[in-house]
């Protein structure tokens, strides 16, 4: 069973640089699937960030893509998230997940348990 | 961006109930609509793909159905553990969104 976990500060200051890592255990992240990132502002929806392949293809959303760097280190089985200049308005729990393919595209099946971060001065 | 809209926001329901929870997406997405299942302080469930398809280990009381722009999520006979904020996610093109969720709470 594919377990993910989230790791990385919980705090971080306003125009300061947000990175966490994320664990893939039980399965290789070199598999024929893809990694995402999907945060959650407290009380409200889900956001896609980006995905990234082993072998280093990213997809990130555009209202992000500026400030996301999504890189996998596959000799760890991890995969990381980094956002810049972040604002209050980036204060949410972040989640890794793994997409898999299902009837032609991609869904997230497995996730992680999700970490906190809030940025405050 | 494809934006997805769910209706209603909220349900109040009680259990054995039939739930129906729509979706609609702001242009044609075929079938490449998801649903999850959220319960609080947990990571989102997917329960539903390609827009019909029961994800492995999910109760058959869970069902999709719909193409194109109109989707719905049904829960045939609502059970306790089924007391959570249901998202639909298109997967036609990028960026994936998510609908705002629909809250289903204990009449």
């Amino acid at each position: 069973q594919v377990q993910l976990q989230e790791s990385g500060p919980g705090l971080v200051k306003p125009s300061g640089t947000l990175s966490l890592t994320c664990a893939v255990s039980g399965g290789s992240i070199s598999s024929s699937d893809w990694w995402s990132w999907v945060r959650q502002p407290p009380g409200k929806g889900l956001e896609w960030i980006g995905e990234i392949y082993h072998s280093g293809s990213t997809n990130y959303n555009p209202s992000l893509k500026s400030r996301v760097i999504i890189s996998v280190d596959k000799s760890r089985n991890q995969f990381s998230l980094i956002l810049s200049s972040v604002t209050a308005a980036d204060t949410a729990v972040y989640y890794c997940a793994r997409l898999s393919k299902y009837s032609s595209t991609w869904y997230p099946d497995y996730w992680g348990q999700g970490t906190l971060v809030t940025v405050s001065s | 961006d494809i934006q997805m809209t769910q209706s209603p926001s909220s349900v109040s329901a009680s259990v054995g109930d039939r739930v129906t929870i729509t979706c609609r997406a702001s242009q044609g997405i075929s079938n490449w609509l998801a649903w999850y299942q959220q319960k609080p302080g947990k990571a989102p469930k997917l329960l539903i793909y390609a827009a019909s398809s029961l994800q492995s280990g999910v109760p058959s009381r869970f069902s999709g159905s719909g193409s194109g722009t109109d989707f719905t999520l049904t829960i045939s006979s609502l059970q306790p553990e089924d007391f959570a904020t249901y998202y639909c996610q298109q997967a036609n093109s990028f960026p994936w969104t998510f609908g705002q969720g629909t809250k289903v709470e204990i009449k």
